[in-house]
């Protein structure tokens, strides 16, 4: 299995703020990466899909970079609806697999 | 707008078999999509369990393949979960998922619709 290693497990920022999340494949799994917001007690939405690209309707102060084994997922002003837990997720190899996630609060 | 409920027992004893069935409105189960189902225990992340092909043809997280079976009926554009052999450890929030995407030379998967997710607990 591929193993998916994000960091950090959970962050702190103001309003505004700039916010880096960053993800880790334990192989080259070239850009075949989403990231998904989930809010508590509600199902996975789908953010960016193909490392980079936005999901129609997802604001733009979110955006995703990377390829290989090295992603990053930012927000670029954070705002209070975007707490959440954040979670990447490789579609290179089978099993289909998880960051363990990365919960985001405000300061 | 694709939309897909879970449903199925929300209790199962220890030994036992855990069911779930996901109804798809809003679109067809047999178009050009794989069908999944994924977990969260509580508190924590999320672990994709297999999909499956309007044809029938599965994909199964090894690490519960010998436990899994995931089946399609068309008639009724609904999918459905069979776990069985469960443990406290399988006690989690169960979604079912459509997974779009191709596979032409390039790949490209994700998961764009789910369902509102149905909580299983195991015991006795």
């Amino acid at each position: 299995d591929i193993q998916m290693t994000q960091s950090p497990s959970s962050l702190s920022a103001s309003v505004g703020d700039r916010v880096t999340i960053t993800c880790q494949a334990s192989q080259d799994i070239s850009n075949y990466l989403n990231w998904y917001q989930q809010k508590p007690g509600k199902a996975p939405k789908l953010l960016i899909y193909d490392a980079s690209n936005l999901e129609t309707g997802v604001p733009s102060r979110f955006s995703g970079s990377g390829s290989g084994t090295d992603f990053t997922f930012t927000i670029s002003s954070l705002q209070p609806e975007d707490i959440a837990t954040y979670y990447c997720q490789q579609y290179d190899n089978l099993p289909r697999t998880f960051g363990q996630g990365t919960k985001v609060e405000i300061k | 707008q694709v939309q897909l409920q879970e449903s199925g027992p929300g209790l199962v004893k220890p030994s036992g078999t855990l069911s779930l069935t996901c109804a798809v409105s809003g679109g067809s189960i047999s178009s050009s999509n794989w069908w999944s189902w994924i977990r969260q225990p509580p508190g924590k992340g999320l672990e994709w369990i297999g999909e499956i092909y309007h044809s029938g043809s599965t994909n199964y997280n090894p690490s519960l393949k010998s436990r899994v079976t995931i089946s399609v009926d068309k008639s009724k554009n609904q999918f459905s979960l069979k776990l069985s052999s469960v443990t406290a450890a399988d006690t989690a929030v169960y979604y079912c998922a459509r997974n779009y995407g191709y596979s032409y030379g390039r790949k490209l998967y994700y998961f764009d619709y789910w369902g509102q997710g149905t909580l299983v607990t195991v015991s006795s």
